[in-house]
């Protein structure tokens, strides 16, 4: 059965690094998938952040492509988000999903609230 | 990319259908049929509903359904039933790559 669960901090101060992690269970993040985190602000509608495939390739929301960068690690075969120069805007719970066949989000993980705020 | 344009709420008695719209452009919703549909009940992550604009995947009860009008797809929601109050989002692949979600529905059984 596959399962996403995200990790990271809850609160982060502003104009900080956001550092997430999504643990990967029951597939390989090798087999020919596209990763990708999708945020939620409180009270409003989902924004697709971007992508990355196993092989490295990644794709991202032209809104926050210069501050966002998404990895993966095969060896821990999970992936990550890192996004920098945090404001309040930035405030959301932000969910890892499975992308089927490049364009369907299929699994998704529990989602992770993160509060930017000092 | 602009999210794609869905109404605000939507309503409907217990058996009643509905059908909740999702208008994007040729670069979008119009130009492949990559739509997708994500129901949401409060406090829980989106759930993959209907995917290439009319299959259900597995698990998924045939009262929902898909469908797709040049620049505009559709949920239908069919004997609707108490536990389909939830927010819906569509979602399409785009001329870049890139996905754009809607703005998303909130339906309400009455």
């Amino acid at each position: 059965q596959v399962q996403l669960q995200e990790s990271g901090p809850g609160l982060v101060r502003p104009s900080g690094t956001l550092s997430l992690t999504c643990a990967v269970s029951g597939v390989s993040i090798s087999n020919h998938f596209w990763w990708s985190w999708v945020r939620q602000p409180p009270g409003k509608g989902l924004e697709w952040i971007g992508e990355v495939f196993h092989g490295g390739n990644t794709d991202y929301n032209p809104s926050l492509k210069s501050r966002v960068t998404i990895s993966v690690d095969k060896s821990n075969n999970q992936f990550s988000l890192r996004l920098t120069s945090l404001t309040a805007a930035d405030t959301a719970v932000y969910y890892c999903a499975r992308v089927q066949w490049a364009r369907n989000f299929d699994y998704w993980g529990q989602g992770n609230l993160v509060i930017v705020s000092s | 990319q602009s999210a794609l344009t869905q109404p605000a709420s939507v309503s409907g008695s217990p058996g009643q259908s509905i059908t909740i719209s999702c208008t994007g452009t040729s670069n979008d919703v119009g130009g492949y049929n990559y739509v997708s549909w994500y129901q949401q009940h409060a406090g829980e992550a989106p759930k993959l509903t209907i995917y290439d604009v009319n299959n259900r995947p597995s698990g998924v009860s045939n009262r929902f359904s898909g469908s797709k009008s040049g620049n505009t797809a559709s949920l239908t929601i069919s004997g609707l039933q108490a536990e389909d109050e939830a927010d819906y989002y569509c979602s399409s692949y785009t001329s870049s790559g890139a996905k754009v979600f809607g703005t998303g529905t909130k339906v309400t059984v009455l």
